[in-house]
């Protein structure tokens, strides 16, 4: 096991509501990536967050927005959900220290939009 | 842009032969981190191996092994005698260096299912 935490687990929702995703980072890291992963597809990159700033963006409206909390925890916050919103949230944490960082993923939260 | 081909959507074996997943990549960036993840039923994914742009020296890791060929920009992974353990989605990333907008952000290809039956 990576260290990683997500929660809920599951979750559903209906289309237009807003929803939280959380996540703990791994001991001793301060880097947070999240991840939306389409069924049968690879991961996507979202956002990710270095000592609670946004450091980098993908290809996301920006409904979806973030936060990283001084424990190096974070959320990931979705508004006016979208049946296309359906799909494995990833959290990955990393140490970034001026190399080469490896991401720990976490178990996932698996989103149902209706 | 960073782009990563896995082309191979699903591989099956019979448990103890050997499977090759081919990972072919495309980048601007002169230095950059190729990745192997695992991701089983469960879902979550488990890191299996990162190799920087400037080290091509091929790896092997128990029944794991990944060959990099930075000439034609593949970086292959091959289990031997695969076990009904393996079964699972292989996904290849990339990543760039400190100095490019793509650091951090590991860029996936479709991901390869094996499946290994008994």
């Amino acid at each position: 096991e990576t260290g990683v935490t997500q929660s809920p687990t599951h979750l559903i929702k209906t289309r237009g509501q807003q929803v939280t995703l959380r996540c703990s980072s791994q001991s001793g890291h301060n880097t947070v990536s999240w991840y939306q992963q389409a069924l049968g597809q690879g991961p996507q990159f979202i956002f990710q967050y270095y000592r609670e700033e946004e450091n980098g963006r993908g290809n996301f409206p920006p409904r979806f927005s973030g936060l990283q909390f001084p424990n190096y925890s974070s959320e990931l916050n979705v508004n006016a959900l979208e049946l296309d919103d359906s799909a494995l949230y990833l959290c990955a944490s990393s140490q970034t220290s001026g190399g080469p960082d490896t991401q720990y993923f976490g178990p996932g939260t698996r989103l149902t939009v209706l | 842009a960073q782009k990563v081909t896995q082309a191979q959507t699903e591989i099956s074996v019979v448990e103890k032969e050997d499977v090759t997943l081919d990972c072919v990549y495309e980048t601007r960036d002169t230095t950059y981190y190729l990745f192997w993840y695992k991701q089983p039923p469960s879902g979550e994914l488990v890191f299996l191996i990162r190799r920087n742009s400037f080290d091509e020296q091929n790896e092997i890791s128990g029944r794991y092994s990944w060959n990099f060929q930075k000439s034609t920009s593949s970086f292959n992974f091959t289990i031997t005698a695969s076990q009904v353990v393996d079964s699972a989605v292989y996904f290849c990333a990339l990543s760039g260096s400190m100095t490019t907008d793509s650091w951090g952000k590991l860029q996936f290809g479709a991901g390869t299912q094996v499946v290994v039956t008994p």
